[in-house]
């Protein structure tokens, strides 16, 4: 089945506290990206990766990695997170860039 | 800066009535676009896609949208909406640069039906 899949699900965790949300996609796709979802504001996307190691910022990056190591992953990382990076978080992928996306089921980043 | 309008942040129709759900977009070039539903809890879904062609396009779920560049709109519709419609509705651009592609998302229009 093809599918994004994204970990952990959900995370509480605090200030400062390094932490990854991996994705994976099983479709091929060369073109992956990260949004958040926040009441009111819609989805923004963060990072986005038109290919292995291609990466390129989003509308809103500040507090964020990523890397693209393999085609397949695209993991984002926040190196020291802060309570305003709480939030809703979701990994895309398609073919290519202009191609409607797949989406992971999502990752609730709660941080205190 | 290309963007993406959803001027209704919230509509409510009753089941069985017809559905029209706005989307204006600014953007230079011939515009990839796309109608994503979110239904609680859940990922984005897509409904429906224009890249070229014909300016009416059909979805799943029974929904259309019509591509007017005149208007720089991209309207979805239903002819007759089901109480499980009921969910956030995102209009999106792929915005087409020198780096890559970023899809640039409205801020949803949240659909809910009434019996």
């Amino acid at each position: 089945e093809a599918q994004v899949t994204q970990n952990p699900r959900y995370l509480i965790t605090v200030t400062g506290k390094k932490l990854t949300v991996t994705c994976s996609q099983n479709m091929n796709h060369e073109y992956m990206s990260w949004y958040r979802q926040d009441p009111g504001l819609g989805l923004r996307q963060i990072y986005y990766s038109m290919n292995v190691e291609v990466t390129d910022k989003g509308d809103v990056p500040e507090g964020y990695k990523v890397s693209r190591k393999e085609k397949r992953n695209f993991p984002l990382i926040l190196e020291s997170p802060s309570p305003n990076q709480t939030s809703l978080y979701f990994c895309a992928s398609s073919l290519r860039g202009h191609q409607p996306q797949h989406f992971g089921d999502g990752t609730r980043l709660s941080i205190l | 800066a290309q963007s993406v309008t959803q001027p209704d942040i919230h509509i409510t129709v009753s089941e069985g009535a017809s559905l029209e759900l706005r989307c204006n977009y600014s953007y230079g070039a011939t515009p990839y676009l796309f109608w994503y539903v979110q239904s609680p809890g859940q990922g984005l879904q897509l409904l429906l896609k224009y890249f070229s062609g014909d300016t009416l396009v059909q979805g799943i779920k029974g929904f259309e949208a019509e591509f007017k560049r005149s208007q720089s709109s991209f309207n979805l519709r239903k002819p007759s909406v089901h109480w499980s419609d009921a969910a956030e509705y995102f209009c999106a651009v792929a915005s087409a640069n020198q780096a890559g592609t970023a899809l640039i998302f409205g801020k949803g229009t949240t659909l809910s039906v009434s019996s």
